[in-house]
């Protein structure tokens, strides 16, 4: 199966300045990666996606890189406000089965 | 539209008692899945179905059954009910090409 992994765990910034999250992934043959956004006691939200033939994808503010040589991708979240203050995962969609990074808590300070 | 709908929202369960958690869609999608989330280790699957009469296993099947009659329902059976299987459960349904919605989670605490 796919390994996934997703760096920080926590991650803590002021309001304004830019947030990164990546993740890393093993099997080449993985072609979809979307990340999900979740607040306190809810259900993950699909922020953003990204398929294994583009390299960029960006979204007001939000921005995902894939890098299909390395096995990596990453979000990017500029100019950030208290309500991007969730947990985020990113997920790797291999033959009919998705697998989950293990989050990352972001904290934007006001 | 109500998208994906997960019944119940809460339950707690003796240890060995049997439950079903029924998730249902009207999106027409042909996949759906089970996840649970235990803090600190993401969503793990369960059991998917990539259409009616079609499931399989995922990465923490042990414990849970699943089948698919419908399109739209694909409840997940404990047949057994333990403490480790204390989680929140997500079914969830899309495609790569669609994207994925997640119902709103059944938290299960099992004592």
């Amino acid at each position: 199966g796919e390994n996934v992994e997703q760096h920080p765990s926590t991650l803590s910034v002021q309001e304004g300045d830019s947030a990164v999250i990546k993740c890393t992934y093993s099997d080449s043959a993985s072609n979809y990666f979307p990340w999900y956004k979740q607040e306190l006691g809810k259900r993950p939200q699909l922020i953003i996606d990204i398929r294994s033939n583009v390299g960029e994808k960006k979204d007001q503010r939000i921005a995902v890189t894939l890098n299909k040589t390395a096995k990596h991708f990453s979000l990017h979240i500029t100019e950030t406000q208290p309500e991007d203050s969730a947990v985020y995962f990113c997920a790797v969609w291999n033959f009919n089965k998705f697998y989950f990074g293990s989050g990352t808590k972001l904290n934007v300070k006001p | 539209n109500a998208g994906v709908t997960q019944t119940p929202k809460f339950q707690v369960l003796k240890t060995g008692q049997s439950m079903t958690l029924q998730c249902a869609q009207d999106m027409n999608h042909e996949y759906m899945s089970w996840y649970r989330q235990d803090p600190g280790m993401g969503l793990r699957l369960i059991h998917y179905s990539v259409g009616a009469g079609i499931t399989d296993q995922g990465e923490v099947p042990n414990g849970y059954n699943v089948s698919r009659s419908t399109t739209e329902d694909f409840p997940l059976r404990l047949l057994s009910a333990a403490p480790s299987q204390t989680s929140v459960y997500f079914c969830a349904t899309g495609s790569p090409k669609n994207g994925y919605t997640f119902g709103s989670g059944t938290r299960l605490t099992v004592v």
